[in-house]
């Protein structure tokens, strides 16, 4: 069964440096998001993708981060200046079809900041 | 603010037993709504997903939607050991075609022995 992939399962990473997180959704599917799950706290929905922009970005998505599709396969996340508080699992989704279908996720990379 | 409350527990069920989640959410215009079950240190793994009134059934789950009292439940019958962890309640605000989940904070079930 097709999955979404990320990389790497957990970066460790010194605080004010950038981190490159990377997905790959399924090959069909044609819309995009990017959640985080600080330790102990529920999943919150930092931003979603459609044909190549932005869609929607919560108050959480602010200029440090940014996301892109660089090729047709891949889906990043960038976070520049990472901050002690940017440590989470970060989870990237992806949907086919129309908005009642499910979001399927990977299986998340687990950021440390130090 | 959307919201979506769940109970955090924990539940727990004897095995065999039939387990109940419940889910409420605060936005009328909420389209469809969904069961992730989480286990430790994993990712979201989806359960089941329903957007009509009533009930939808598969295997051992069953989804109720009643979208007059804003209510989402998940029955798991015949749970068992493996069924313990963290179920998420989400919920598709239908806000545009890429429209995001707003989660709860999950119920975490334990299925004893």
């Amino acid at each position: 069964e097709p999955e979404v992939t990320q990389t790497p399962s957990h970066q460790v990473t010194q605080m004010g440096q950038e981190v490159i997180l990377r997905c790959v959704p399924i090959s069909n599917h044609l819309y995009f998001y990017w959640y985080r799950q600080i330790l102990g706290q529920k999943v919150e929905f930092l931003v979603s993708f459609y044909n190549n922009e932005i869609s929607e970005k919560s108050e959480i998505f602010d200029d440090q981060f940014s996301v892109e599709r660089p090729d047709g396969s891949n889906f990043t996340l960038k976070i520049r200046s990472t901050k002690l508080e940017d440590s989470a699992m970060y989870f990237c989704a992806s949907r086919g079809g129309g908005s009642n279908q499910p979001q399927h996720f990977g299986d998340g990379t687990r950021l440390s900041i130090l | 603010q959307k919201e979506v409350e769940q109970n955090s527990g924990p539940l727990s069920v004897p095995e065999g037993a039939i387990a109940s989640l419940n889910c409420t959410y605060s936005d009328r215009g909420s389209q469809s709504f969904f069961w992730y079950r989480q286990y430790s240190g994993k990712s979201p793994e989806l359960i089941m997903f329903i957007y009509s009134n009533g009930d939808k059934e598969d295997g051992r789950f069953t989804a109720q939607l009643n979208k007059a009292s804003q209510y989402v439940s998940l029955l798991i019958r015949d749970s068992q050991p493996s069924d313990s962890a963290t179920y998420l309640c989400a919920v598709n605000g239908g806000g545009g075609t890429a429209s995001k989940l707003t989660f709860g904070t999950g119920t975490r079930l334990q299925v004893t022995l």
